[in-house]
């Protein structure tokens, strides 16, 4: 089955500055990858996902970048802000079903 | 509704205790998952619907856990024997038709088994 790995497990950043979180997967037939923002005590919020189809994907400060072949992608937030701190989750569809595999998350911290 | 409701909220029961735990979706979304969040890590799958049948259940840790969606819409989790393990909080998402169209994730009922 599908493993996600991801890193940093903890990120601390100045506001303003850039933070990219990694994440790699196993099951080359993974199609589908979304990233959760988790404030504490929230529920995960979808905040930007990428087909396999697709290289790279923005949204205004936040752009995710997917290599196939090496079976790695990343979340790139630019220009960080306080609100911005929270657990944020990689996830990768298990292939060919409606499963999604979480890795283990990233929590952010963005200092004022 | 406009989002996805989860009930209880917190739910503290004790071992060896049966639950029963509910989400509502969002109307009109066919597909429903049932995750599991432990402390400080990712949610882990337990179960999806399409529908009014379980169309993966893979994700149910052993026969204590069941889940129901009788008329395609509500769904509810039921835990029989409640172990201390299974405190977590489980999280209830849908989408309108399937995966790639995004989750929305209820808040979530805590589960405590003391």
């Amino acid at each position: 089955g599908e493993n996600v790995e991801q890193h940093p497990s903890t990120l601390s950043v100045q506001e303003g500055d850039s933070a990219v979180i990694k994440c790699t997967y196993s099951d080359s037939a993974s199609n589908y990858f979304p990233w959760y923002k988790q404030e504490l005590g929230k529920r995960p919020q979808l905040i930007i996902d990428i087909r396999s189809n697709v290289g790279e994907k923005k949204d205004q400060r936040i752009a995710v970048t997917l290599n196939k072949t090496a079976k790695h992608f990343s979340l790139h937030i630019t220009e960080t802000q306080p609100e911005d701190s929270a657990v944020y989750f990689c996830a990768a569809s298990q292939g060919g079903s409606e499963k999604l595999v979480f890795g283990k998350g990233t929590k952010l911290t963005v200092n004022p | 509704g406009a989002g996805v409701s989860q009930t209880p909220s917190n739910k503290v029961t004790e071992k060896g205790k049966y639950v029963e735990l509910r989400c509502d979706p969002i109307s009109g979304h066919t597909a429903l998952y049932w995750y599991r969040q432990s402390l400080g890590q990712g949610p882990e799958f337990l179960i999806y619907f399409q529908g009014t049948g379980a169309a993966d259940d893979s994700g149910l840790p052993n026969d204590r856990f069941f889940a129901v969606r009788p008329e395609g819409s509500v769904s509810t989790l039921k835990i029989q024997r409640t172990e201390r393990g299974d405190s977590a909080v489980y999280l209830c998402a849908s989408t309108k038709k399937g995966i790639s169209y995004g989750y929305t994730f209820g808040s979530g009922t805590r589960l405590t088994v003391v």
